[in-house]
């Protein structure tokens, strides 16, 4: 079945440090890639996707790539600040119409930002 | 528009009561999801709904009952609560999903005891 691992945390940086959260999936044929992001008492909030392999996804200065070579979905942000403290879940949805847009998710990351 | 809304925000039951939680969209999505957070773990899925009338297994859904009567709302029923049903729950909703992403209410807390 479908499965997605994220690197163990919780995540501690300085302010203007540089972050990486490792995903790496398991799934056949081509899924559909999500960052989720959950500030804290929120729900979740879409943060970025990739559809399809080589994508880059994009939003709030965070980057990730979907590679299919590697079945990985790094989350990365080159000067994180205080304000994205917050837990991030990476998530896959499998291709496909019967898949009916569920999403299997990641254990979560915890990120914690200190001025 | 309030999106997803979950009530209610905070919930401690005994062990064998039962309850409902609500959720409700306003966005007229045909598709809804129930999902539960454990501690250190990702969201998994209870069960989901792909219509008013249409509701089906999600990978956790031993102790859950739903209905979807219309497609606003989609409530989810404890019956017989026990405590590995301590958890955070989350509904979501989405227009097409193979096109658009989920869209999440803020969850309701429940603590069985």
């Amino acid at each position: 079945g479908n499965s997605v691992t994220q690197m163990e945390g919780p995540v501690t940086l300085s302010e203007e440090a540089f972050l990486t959260i490792n995903c790496t999936y398991t799934a056949t044929g081509y899924p559909s890639l999500f960052w989720y992001v959950q500030y804290p008492g929120e729900g979740l909030q879409l943060l970025l996707k990739a559809t399809k392999a080589d994508d880059k996804g994009s939003n709030k200065g965070f980057e990730a790539t979907y590679r299919k070579e590697t079945t990985s979905f790094h989350l990365e942000k080159g000067s994180v600040q205080v304000s994205d403290s917050a837990v991030y879940f990476c998530a896959l949805r499998r291709a496909g119409g019967t898949s009916y847009g569920k999403l299997t998710f990641g254990q979560g990351t915890i990120l914690t930002v200190h001025p | 528009n309030a999106g997803v809304t979950q009530t209610p925000k905070f919930r401690i039951l005994k062990i064998g009561q039962s309850m409902t939680l609500q959720c409700a969209q306003d966005m007229n999505h045909n598709y809804m999801y129930w999902y539960r957070q454990d501690p250190g773990m990702g969201l998994k899925l209870i069960y989901y709904s792909v219509g008013a009338g249409i509701t089906d297994k999600g990978e956790v859904p031993n102790g859950y009952n739903v209905s979807r009567s219309t497609t606003e709302d989609f409530p989810l029923r404890l019956e017989l609560a026990a405590p590995s049903q301590t958890s955070v729950y989350f509904c979501a909703s989405s227009p097409l999903p193979d096109r658009y992403e989920q869209y999440f209410g803020p969850g309701t807390r429940l603590t069985v005891t």
